[in-house]
This record gives C-alpha cells, sequence and structure tokens, in this order.
C-alpha cells in the first residue's frame, strides 16, 4: 500500500529566502507525482506533474524533483514572497487518475 | 469554465440527518472523485467515477455513505444518517481521461459540521 509522507509538517522563512519541501513514498512503482498547493478554505490547484519516466519538472520559480530508485521528491521555491504562503501536498500517482496525497507542509512567508 | 462547482460550500446540521452534497464537474471531463479532509487524517478519496460508473468506492467509510453519479454533469454525495465524526471537508474534482493531462481539478470544498 502506498504511503506519502512530507517533512517537515510546517516551516516558516522570511521572503526572498530559497526553500526545499520534501515528499517520501514508500513504492517505487508511481505512475506520476504531483506537487499541489492549498489556501485556506480552498480547493487544490495543481503546480508541477512529473512523469515517472521524468526527473524534474520547472515552472517560474518551482522546480520539483523525482527520485523513484530513493522514493523522494523535492519541491524548490526560489526567492519566496508572501504570496507563496499556503499548505503543499504531494501525491503519488497509483495509475493516471488515482493518487494518494501526503499530510502536507504548511509554508509561511514572513515580509 | 467556471471550474468543479461544489454545494453547499458550508453546511451545519445534527446529527442523524441526512446530508447532500453536490459537485458540477468541469464540462468535458469524464472522471470526477470524492475526497475528504480532515486535520487527522488528511486527505482521503472517497469514492471516483470513471464516465459516470463508480470504479473505486474502497474509501467510502461505511454503509452510511454513498454516490451517484446519473448524469455526466452532476454527482452526489450523502451521508445517512450523519455522525460528529463525519465532520470535515469533502471536496469533489474531476479530470478529463481522454486528454490524459493527469491533472485533477478541484471544486472549493463542502465544510460540514454534524453537531
Amino acid at each position: 500500500k502506498q504511503e506519502v509522507t512530507q517533512i517537515p509538517a510546517a516551516l516558516s522563512v522570511p521572503e526572498g529566502e530559497n526553500l526545499v519541501l520534501n515528499c517520501s513514498f514508500t513504492d517505487s512503482a508511481i505512475y506520476n507525482l504531483q506537487w499541489f498547493r492549498q489556501d485556506p478554505g480552498k480547493g487544490l490547484t495543481s503546480l508541477l506533474l512529473i512523469q515517472s519516466s521524468q526527473r524534474e519538472q520547472t515552472s517560474g520559480r518551482l522546480n520539483a524533483s523525482l527520485d523513484k530508485s530513493s522514493g523522494r521528491s523535492t519541491l524548490y521555491i526560489a526567492a519566496s514572497q508572501p504570496g507563496d504562503s499556503a499548505t503543499y501536498l504531494c501525491a503519488a500517482g497509483t495509475s493516471y487518475d488515482k493518487v494518494i496525497f501526503g499530510p502536507g507542509t504548511s509554508l509561511s512567508v514572513i515580509p | 469554465d467556471a471550474g468543479v462547482i461544489q454545494s453547499p460550500r458550508h453546511e451545519v446540521t445534527e446529527m442523524g440527518q441526512e446530508v447532500t452534497l453536490r459537485c458540477k464537474p468541469i464540462s468535458g471531463h469524464n472522471s470526477l472523485f470524492w475526497y475528504r479532509q480532515t486535520m487527522m487524517r488528511g486527505l482521503e478519496l472517497l469514492i471516483y467515477f470513471n464516465n459516470n460508473v463508480p470504479i473505486d468506492d474502497s474509501g467510502m467509510p461505511e454503509d452510511r455513505f454513498s454516490a451517484k453519479m446519473p448524469n455526466a454533469s452532476f454527482s452526489t454525495l450523502k451521508i445517512q444518517p450523519s455522525e460528529p465524526r463525519d465532520s470535515a471537508v469533502y471536496f469533489c474534482a474531476s479530470m478529463s481521461w481522454d486528454t490524459r493531462t493527469d491533472t485533477q481539478y478541484f471544486g472549493p470544498g463542502t465544510r460540514l459540521t454534524v453537531l
């Protein structure tokens, strides 16, 4: 059974700092790995999706990497801004349409 | 497109009452998912449909929960009778199987409180 964990559970950084969020999954036979953002009281928004055959994806200041052999993914946020404050969830895809979510990392970027 | 629409946004009810949550997926999407989010258990998949057919309901906690998708543009999640431990945020998400974008689009959620 696939299990997804995220470290740290919460993170507070000053504006402008670069940061890394970590995600681990127990079963390396994943279909894909996604990172989502959730703002308070809102639904989830997909940020980056890495197919199982890929090693990383980039979008603007965000870069996500995937290492299937070690069961790890990282989300790198460059030059953090207060608007980046949110909860970030990673999700391991067990098939094209089914994902298992991690508990999330709550990020606070202090102006 | 307006995105995934859920109603109501907030629901407060008393234990034992029937609760019905509603979802309208994005037009053209043929997969629909119901999730529940709590502080203790995080985001859990309850059930999902492909082309209106339930594919996996192994996440439905017990017989008090039922879900239907009578057509491609509407789904309901019903809890009868409701219990305080059902209090959570319930999300609906949809996805296009045809385009294989592999990304689910989430609605804003329904915050359910059972007293």
